[in-house]
């Protein structure tokens, strides 16, 4: 099977730009999570949708927004950027149920300058 | 609110030797308990996953033990190669919001020859 795909790897945005990204998840799985990763705050969790709908949200402000299709696809904006901004996204998938272990992609790099 | 704390920080080791990576979680109410490797600049990579009903799980050199009464788990690598050298992160989630993940700061492991 293929792995979850991330589209793009690298973007690069000017403060007060928005940005979408993309995720492909595992076939056959229903669940997709998003996560930001930098070096001060490690990895902070921002929301999980599945089967199209969100299921848990993270502390993050409303400028982050996010959408799951019914093929599980799922894409992640972020309106108004800021230099905080600035950080790996990580896509996760998994079936959603009980014991069923995360996959994450190679994550898109995004740079607010 | 779950907290996830992983000692060492960093780990520097010739190669052959055996090793131990701890994480500690605050809330014992997990439900899974998942270890990852991360190389740098790339996503994550599941290695592990236990269940709270489970004490271990092994792969390979890999071996993860699980004291959910404690809050501990470790990670245990056998005869380590520089090819293991990587962040390794631990994960938690909790019945109640499924689908999301509590990490640790991760332990960075250099193996040198």
């Amino acid at each position: 099977k293929a792995g979850v795909t991330q589209t793009p790897r690298y973007l690069i945005k000017t403060r007060g730009q928005q940005v979408t990204l993309s995720c492909s998840p595992i076939s056959g799985h229903r669940s997709v999570s998003w996560y930001q990763q930098t070096p001060g705050q490690g990895l902070q969790f921002l929301f999980e949708y599945f089967s199209e709908t969100q299921r848990n949200k993270g502390n993050f402000p409303g400028r982050f927004s996010g959408r799951q299709f019914s093929n599980s696809r799922s894409e992640m904006n972020v309106s108004t950027l800021e230099l905080g901004d600035s950080a790996l996204y990580l896509c996760a998938s998994s079936e959603g149920t009980g014991a069923s272990p995360l996959h994450f992609g190679n994550g898109t790099r995004l740079t607010v300058t | 609110k779950q907290e996830v704390t992983q000692i060492p920080a960093a780990l520097s080791v010739p190669e052959g030797e055996n090793l131990v990576l701890n994480c500690s979680f605050t809330d014992s109410a997990i439900y899974n308990l998942q270890w990852f490797r991360q190389d740098p600049g790339k996503g994550l990579t599941s290695l592990l996953l236990i269940q709270s009903s489970q004490r271990e799980q092994t792969s390979g050199r890999l071996n993860a033990s699980l004291d959910k009464s404690s809050g501990r788990s470790t990670l245990y690598i056998a005869a380590s190669q520089p090819g293991d050298s990587a962040t390794y992160l631990c994960a938690v989630d909790r019945g109640s919001t499924l689908g999301r993940l509590y990490f640790g700061r991760g332990t960075q492991l250099t193996v040198w020859p």
